[in-house]
């Protein structure tokens, strides 16, 4: 069965700090997809990234970066020298292949406050 | 282009009327998800649809609940005899593979 931990619920940080949110996973299947979105303030999901099971290199995208492990079956996410626009929920998500790789499960969330 | 729309933004009804919540995904896209979010909560996954494939309603959580997607295209995700507990922002996706899924707006139910 598909599962998806994001222990931390709220992170309170400084602008300018770094700030990294936990993902675990857990899943049978040995082909699988691993997702990020955003959910800002307004309330619109935006897609951040997706990460395929047979892809461990990690990912840099500006301030943001993704840790893959497969190893600790986790999939965290950091963001560098954070800002105010980075305030939001932020949710971690799996799909697997043997369900044709749509149906996906999203974590609890966690809630990052990016402090002035 | 436009994007995922969903209607009604708001919808507030009375314990045991039924509902319809409407989706218009993206131009082209195979694949359409329901999701259910409650306040302060993640997104539980209810329905998908993809290209002619039977929908998967693993997540829906009673038989009150139901979701038809009429052409490829619209979906209605219909709630009978709605209850307190179906108070919640209910998201609709559409995605062109299993790749990045794009959101709508959502519509708020509230039961009273």
């Amino acid at each position: 069965a598909q599962k998806v931990t994001q222990a931390q619920t709220e992170i309170s940080v400084v602008e300018k700090e770094d700030v990294t949110l936990d993902c675990v996973y857990e899943t049978r299947d040995t082909t699988y997809y691993l997702f990020w979105y955003k959910q800002p303030p307004s309330g619109e999901l935006v897609f951040l990234i997706r990460r395929n099971s047979f892809d461990e290199q990690n990912e840099i995208s500006g301030r943001y970066s993704w840790n893959f492990q497969k190893s600790t079956s986790s999939f965290n996410f950091t963001i560098t020298a954070s800002q105010v626009v980075d305030s939001a929920v932020y949710f971690c998500a799996l799909s697997e292949a043997d369900t044709g790789g749509f149906k996906t499960i999203f974590g609890a969330g966690t809630r990052l406050f990016v402090k002035a | 282009g436009a994007g995922v729309s969903q209607s009604p933004s708001n919808k507030v009804t009375e314990k045991g009327k039924d509902v319809e919540l409407r989706c218009d995904p993206i131009s082209g896209h195979t694949a359409l998800y329901w999701y259910r979010q409650s306040l302060g909560q993640g997104l539980e996954f209810l329905i998908y649809f993809q290209g002619n494939s039977a929908p998967d309603k693993s997540g829906l959580p009673s038989d009150r609940f139901s979701a038809e997607r009429t052409g490829g295209s619209v979906s209605t995700l219909t709630i009978q005899r709605t209850q307190q507990e179906d108070s919640a922002v209910y998201l609709c996706a559409s995605s062109d593979q299993p790749s990045e899924q794009y959101f709508g707006p959502g519509t708020r139910l509230t039961v009273t």
